[in-house]
């Protein structure tokens, strides 16, 4: 009964390769959202789906393309991996937009070698 | 200067002490303020949130904010190892398109020690 699920846990990739993470949230919420946590575990906001449409889209290079098929689900699509890529990506929850209390996944631990 | 200033430690803390984290910010914009609590290799879990200024209390767990100093501060009373974890903090401020934005500090890592 996983609230916020992600997979994989664990990527290991080369560089200049494409790689997607899913997410998935069964709490019923209308808005999701992806993070990127690096190594000194500062957390930042990439973006953010209200009803799978986008609302956040913080600067973030256009080689990273979020989907939402439906609002259970927000996926992120990353073209030609970089080494700088490498990082925890969180995706998260809230009941609607106007929430504080977001309910993060697990993550998922990005290498690029 | 990030927006928002959190000493990233480590703090080491006997059992039993009482711990202090605090956090800065410089964006008079943030409405809520919020700490998260992450286990490693975990995802970050809401602990508490606050609107105004003053403390809220949660069993050992007081948050206080300061906003005309824009200063916000987690005392853990009677600190146990389970309570080792990042702390968080974390600022809201409500986008005119709608919706909401989470700021987060860099996280104050805390190890309580038996």
């Amino acid at each position: 009964d996983t609230a916020v699920s992600q997979t994989p846990k664990y990527l290991v990739t080369q560089m200049g390769n494409d790689k997607s993470i899913k997410c998935e949230q069964n709490l019923g919420h209308d808005t999701m959202y992806w993070y990127k946590q690096d190594s000194k575990k500062f957390l930042k906001i990439m973006f953010s789906y209200n009803n799978k449409e986008l609302i956040i889209n913080e600067t973030v290079p256009n080689r990273f393309s979020p989907k939402s098929p439906d609002k259970a689900h927000l996926n992120l699509h990353i073209n030609s991996l970089e080494l700088g890529d490498s990082a925890v990506y969180f995706c998260a929850s809230s009941q609607d937009g106007y929430q504080e209390t977001q309910y993060f996944g697990p993550g998922t631990r990005l290498l690029v070698l | 200067q990030k927006e928002v200033e959190q000493d990233p430690g480590p703090l080491s803390v006997p059992e039993g002490a009482i711990v202090s984290l605090n956090c800065t910010y410089s964006n008079s914009a943030f409405q809520y303020f919020m700490w998260y609590r992450q286990y490693s290799r975990k995802g970050p879990e809401l602990l508490m949130y606050t609107y105004s200024s003053g403390n809220k209390e949660d069993g050992r767990f007081t948050a206080q904010v300061d906003k005309s100093s824009k200063y916000i501060s987690l005392f853990i009373r009677d600190s146990q190892p389970s309570d080792s974890a990042t702390y968080l903090c974390a600022m809201r401020t409500v986008l005119t398109g709608g919706g909401n934005k989470l700021t987060f500090g860099t996280g104050t890592q805390l190890k309580v020690e038996l």
